[in-house]
């Protein structure tokens, strides 16, 4: 147990819906960040949030939008959904803002069914 | 870009040694991470490495080479649960984060 967790752990839903996903961090770490994997496909980094703030952006999508709240957890709201965004979504956390020099802690996954 | 290279896919026979090897560019290079993930699970943290040379962490080591930009994950006396993706990841001006080498592991 890594000690971020992540809800739901499944979700169907249908094209042009939008979700949430939650994500609270491990005790103590500053640092979220969101993940998005197809079947079969490599890690896909989204966005970095640090003590609040936006600290990094990957490969998210403008339908696409996070943020992180004053008690450290955070939101990943996922809108007009397509059938290709059905995927799992991982959060993860780490203690400070650098991402390259930390070890990052993994909650299960949300695992996204878009019909 | 930052280009991280590893093999798509590895067998080995349980009991072996397996080398999964990693080269990257070394522009801007801080460390290099390596991860587990066994199918449809989260990844876990394996080992991190940022000066030259093997480190040792039970049946896991790896190894890091900063001039020549390469990294190896070793896993001795292999077991079943082995089985699943190692993701070499690139720590620089950024975190990049490799494919990954599905490890399958026959008895």
């Amino acid at each position: 147990d890594s000690g971020v967790t992540q809800t739901p752990k499944h979700l169907i839903t249908a094209t042009g819906q939008r979700v949430t996903l939650r994500c609270s961090p491990r005790s103590g770490d500053l640092s979220v960040y969101w993940y998005q994997q197809s079947l079969d496909q490599g890690l896909q980094f989204l966005i970095q949030y640090y003590n609040g703030e936006e600290r990094a952006k990957g490969n998210i999508l403008e339908r696409f939008s996070a943020q992180q709240f004053p008690d450290l957890h955070s939101e990943l709201n996922l809108s007009s959904l397509e059938l290709g965004d059905s995927a799992l979504y991982f959060c993860a956390s780490s203690v400070g803002r650098s991402s390259e020099r930390e070890t990052q802690y993994f909650g299960p996954g949300t695992r996204l069914l878009v019909l | 870009g930052q280009n991280i290279d590893q093999p798509t896919e590895m067998t080995a026979t349980e009991g072996a040694i397996v080398q999964i090897n990693c080269t990257y560019q070394t522009s801007g290079f801080n460390g290099l991470f390596w991860y587990q993930q066994h199918a449809g699970e989260a990844p876990t943290f394996l080992s991190y490495n940022v000066l030259d040379g093997l480190e040792e962490k039970g049946r896991f080591s790896s190894f890091l080479s900063r001039s020549k930009g390469y990294s190896y994950l070793l896993l001795k006396e292999l077991q079943m649960k082995d089985s699943a993706s190692y993701l070499c990841v690139w720590g620089g001006y950024q975190l990049i984060w490799g494919a990954g080498t599905k490890l399958i592991i026959k008895p």
